[in-house]
């Protein structure tokens, strides 16, 4: 399975980041697993921002769960993230994971994860 | 909320010596939840580890880790050319999944 990321580049203060993964090498919606939005501002560490399940059910991050909105669209083998309200703290590499469920775990790493997309916030 | 401390900031190495990467939990954690990923400058983190022993995809087994409790490692045995990278520890048992601040290994 292999991810990529897709969307702009460049987003201004206030508005919306919308952001979209591509899978290839499998689909979707056969595929037991839990595909992941996390974020990197420059050198820091990774921030999870939450993850969607097959099924549609959604887990957010608790500190950004009021601005963010995660979907499926498996007619494209595709999911989505948006991010409203967006300011300069939301500049940061974002990239999309897949955690798949192993039988036997109650929880997942991430694996594989897509290149990454720069996305900055500015005017 | 669980924060992972990571230490040194920085280490310095040749190739041919053993690494040892710490990762500090502010609290108690299962060692079956603890991964290690490797990142290299404009790439994506790429998972080296996971639960006790576990190891990613293709990654060789002069990796590593080992830790229990609110103390784990990274170990490296033998530095090749191509492992001076950051690496980051993550907590995936429990939401929002923490990850570490990173190490970076350089070469000396």
């Amino acid at each position: 399975v292999q991810l990529q990321e897709s969307g702009p580049g460049l987003v201004k203060p206030s508005q919306t980041l919308d952001l979209t993964c591509t899978v290839s090498g499998g689909a979707i919606s056969s595929d037991s697993s839990y595909w992941s939005w996390i974020r990197q501002p420059a050198g820091k560490r990774p921030e999870w921002i939450g993850r969607i399940y097959t099924s549609g059910t959604t887990n957010y991050n608790p500190s950004l769960e009021s601005r963010v909105t995660m979907s499926l669209d498996m007619s494209k083998n595709q999911f989505s993230l948006k991010l409203t309200s967006v300011t300069a703290a939301d500049t940061a590499v974002y990239y999309c994971a897949r955690s798949p469920l192993i039988p036997g775990w109650w929880e997942y790493w991430f694996d594989p994860w897509g290149q990454g997309i720069p996305v900055t916030v500015s005017s | 909320e669980i924060v992972l401390t990571q230490s040194p900031d920085t280490l310095s190495l040749s190739p041919g010596e053993r690494a040892t990467l710490s990762c500090r939990a502010s609290q108690n954690v299962n060692s079956n939840y603890v991964a290690w990923y490797q990142q290299k400058p404009g790439q994506a983190p790429r998972l080296l580890i996971y639960g006790a022993s576990g190891r990613g995809t293709g990654i060789p087994d002069r990796f590593s880790g080992s830790g229990s409790g609110t103390d784990f490692s990274l170990s490296i045995s033998r530095l090749e050319p191509e492992d001076f990278a950051v690496y980051f520890c993550q907590h995936f048992g429990t939401s929002p999944f923490p990850f570490g601040g990173g190490t970076k290994v350089e070469s000396k």
